[in-house]
């Protein structure tokens, strides 16, 4: 496709359900990233992928999130026993490159634990 | 939709006048710089970056400025349009492409 699509657009989960949010990188692009936005405010880093490689794991709030990228193109994102404060807009982005460049964002996927 | 900015701060400007967004970053060693436009319900939109060699930067309508000595950037739109309401962030880059995002500055611009 032509950008950065992620699915689904929206989630509602009970609280202690798991999550699976699913991005599809531009075609070709070498990096990954994955954020979180909670309302009112920036994305904050999650994680960074390099083709198939999560080189940045650092901004994973906890061990309940886990993300991958077998086959260094589409990713997920697993939220495992969401809490409320999981509660947020999950963007993805992709780069062509591997140092700094240009990222272009997906439209998020908002995630509401109740 | 929802409004991703909800307790920003706002610049309100007349449709025709120029607009100053200011951002201060925190990490003298970051060396690329982006503006970001999010519209309420997308994603972040690429505005306009600068690496820190420079000090400004000219695209369509808008300029970036870089002050490496305050650690402050800036950005510049041209005859603001309603289109380009929206939250504006600035992003600064450490470590490959990890980007930190500040608070954001939400734009309206009055007909």
């Amino acid at each position: 496709g032509a950008g950065v699509s992620q699915s689904p657009r929206y989630k509602v989960a009970k609280r202690g359900q798991d999550v699976a949010l699913r991005c599809d990188p531009i075609s070709g692009h070498v990096s990954l990233f994955w954020y979180q936005q909670a309302l009112g405010q920036g994305p904050e880093f999650l994680t960074y992928f390099q083709n198939e490689a999560q080189l940045d794991k650092s901004g994973l709030p906890s061990d309940r999130f886990f993300a991958e990228r077998p086959e260094g193109s589409v990713s997920t994102l697993k939220i495992q026993r969401t809490q409320q404060e999981d509660s947020a807009v999950y963007l993805c982005a992709s780069s062509l490159r591997t140092v700094s460049a240009e990222a272009f964002f997906g439209q998020g996927t908002r995630l509401t634990v109740v | 939709g929802e409004s991703v900015g909800l307790h920003l701060p706002t610049l309100s400007v007349q449709e025709g006048d120029n607009s100053i967004i200011n951002c201060a970053y925190s990490n003298s060693a970051s060396d690329y710089f982006i503006w970001y436009k999010q519209e309420s319900g997308k994603g972040p939109q690429f505005i306009i970056d600068i690496r820190s060699n420079m000090d400004k930067r000219q695209g369509q309508r808008v300029t970036v400025l870089l002050n490496k000595t305050v650690k402050h950037l800036s950005l510049q739109i041209a005859a603001t349009q309603p289109g380009d309401s929206a939250v504006y962030f600035c992003a600064e880059n450490r470590n490959f492409n990890k980007f930190y995002f500040g608070s954001g500055t939400k734009l309206n611009v009055k007909p």
